[in-house]
């Protein structure tokens, strides 16, 4: 079965720093991986996934992770943090279509 | 595009009643919708996978006579929690995701507070 580990349940960083969330994968057959954003009392919103093909996936606002298969992670990056990157962050694999998540990361950002 | 809604986004029950919480595709057509359950700070958590036209495929430890899902039409899923007690009180998000994807497309998520 596949499953997530987040490292890290919460990130402090200041207005204009590196971002990092770590994110490290199990999976028995080659992963679909995902980060979602959930900003308070919301649904998920997709910040980018990778399937196959380029290893370094760039979403939306910024951020971008690294599929790094002989570290089974998936560290999502984000080069300056805004005020708005506030928000709760969650790594999933697939399984079948059927997504396990993370256990979250809280992103706090110190103006 | 892949717009998902949820209604209600909050509602309040006492205990024992049932409640409906709806679950529409807006701009897609979902062939699979999925529901999950988030507690406060912590993880979503599946309950069930539903196609449309057939049964909801439940997670373990979820009770399928408590927790009815109906996937009726290609973009319109309900979940009702009957007999609901304060134990049920969650953050209820739904997901839907087209033939051919790979990928989940969230609703907002609708607040249960059972009294």
């Amino acid at each position: 079965a596949q499953s997530v580990t987040q490292l890290g349940s919460h990130v402090s960083v200041s207005e204009g720093a590196l971002v990092l969330l770590r994110c490290n994968y199990s999976s028995s057959v080659p992963p679909y991986l995902f980060w979602y954003v959930q900003y308070p009392n919301q649904g998920l919103q997709l910040l980018l996934k990778y399937t196959t093909g380029a290893t370094l996936v760039k979403g939306i606002n910024g951020f971008e992770a690294e599929f790094k298969k002989s570290e089974t992670s998936f560290h999502l990056t984000k080069p300056s943090a805004h005020m708005s990157d506030a928000a709760e962050y969650f790594c999933a694999v697939s399984d079948n279509y059927k997504l396990s998540f993370g256990a979250g990361t809280t992103v706090t950002v110190r103006a | 595009g892949a717009v998902v809604s949820q209604h209600p986004s909050r509602v309040i029950c006492k205990s024992g009643t049932s409640v409906k919480i709806e679950c529409r595709s807006l701009d897609f057509q979902a062939t699979t919708m999925f529901w999950y359950r988030q507690f406060p700070k912590q993880s979503l958590m599946l309950m069930a996978t539903s196609n449309e036209g057939s049964k909801a495929t439940y997670e373990q430890g979820v009770e399928k006579d408590k927790f009815l899902i109906n996937h009726a039409s290609l973009t319109l899923s309900t979940l009702t929690v009957t007999s609901a007690h304060p134990e049920d009180s969650s953050f209820y998000i739904c997901s839907a995701m087209t033939g051919g994807t790979d990928t989940q497309y969230f609703g907002p998520g609708t607040r249960l507070t059972v009294l």
